[in-house]
């Protein structure tokens, strides 16, 4: 069975610091790695994914993340936080064979001016 | 339009009416789900159609009906809702980008059942 834990339900940064969002998985096969952020009354949008290919993944506005296999975690990144980055960040695993993606809690960013 | 389109956006219901949500996409894909986001709790799967078949229906209370007429259109009927089934309704479709699949999300039907 597949599952993701995202620490921290609520993030907060300072516009211009780093953001670190972090995101541990369990999968019994190679996972697909997820990104999605949602913005307030708004739906899901992706973000970033891994695929298998290149460990370090980029994103949109800014975002990037490493697959390390070793400590199975898949944590989101930014150098500098911007006010627009506040959202809900989810992180999600699937496998492949399965139609199904496997969502964490969320966490919240808040970005202090 | 393109994307994943939902109506409507907001709905307030009472626990005897009878309403439908739809979700409608532009993409060409085969796949279309429900999700059930409420505050405070992980994003919920509710139902799974693969080329118009349900192939998942992950316990849902039957006073939720869904119907995919067609591989472009989804619908959520609802009666006699309770209170606990306000949330977020959320609607995606899957589809291949870059060599694996990526699910695409509408904006989300507010729904309050009063």
């Amino acid at each position: 069975a597949q599952s993701v834990t995202q620490l921290g339900s609520h993030v907060s940064v300072s516009e211009g610091a780093l953001v670190l969002l972090r995101c541990n998985y369990s999968s019994s096969v190679p996972p697909y790695l997820f990104w999605y952020v949602q913005y307030p009354n708004q739906g899901l949008q992706l973000l970033l994914k891994y695929t298998s290919a290149a460990t370090l993944v980029k994103g949109i506005n800014g975002f990037e993340a490493e697959f390390k296999k070793s400590e199975t975690s898949f944590h989101l990144t930014k150098p500098s936080a911007h006010m627009s980055d506040a959202a809900e960040y989810f992180c999600a695993v699937s496998d492949s064979r399965d139609d199904k993606i496997i969502f964490g809690k969320g966490t919240r960013l808040h970005i202090l001016p | 339009e393109t994307g994943v389109t939902q109506t409507p956006r907001h709905l307030v219901m009472g626990m005897t009416n009878k309403k439908s949500l739809k979700c409608e996409q532009h993409l060409g894909h085969n796949a279309m789900y429900w999700y059930k986001q409420s505050a405070k709790k992980p994003l919920e799967l509710m139902f799974v159609y693969n080329f118009k078949e349900q192939t998942e229906n992950n316990s849902v209370p039957s006073r939720f009906s869904p119907e995919c007429p067609n591989s472009s259109h989804l619908f959520l009927h609802l009666h006699t809702l309770q209170p606990e089934d306000s949330a977020l309704y959320l609607c995606a479709s899957r589809g291949l980008a870059g060599g694996s699949y990526e699910q695409y999300f509408g904006p989300g039907t507010r729904l309050t059942v009063t």
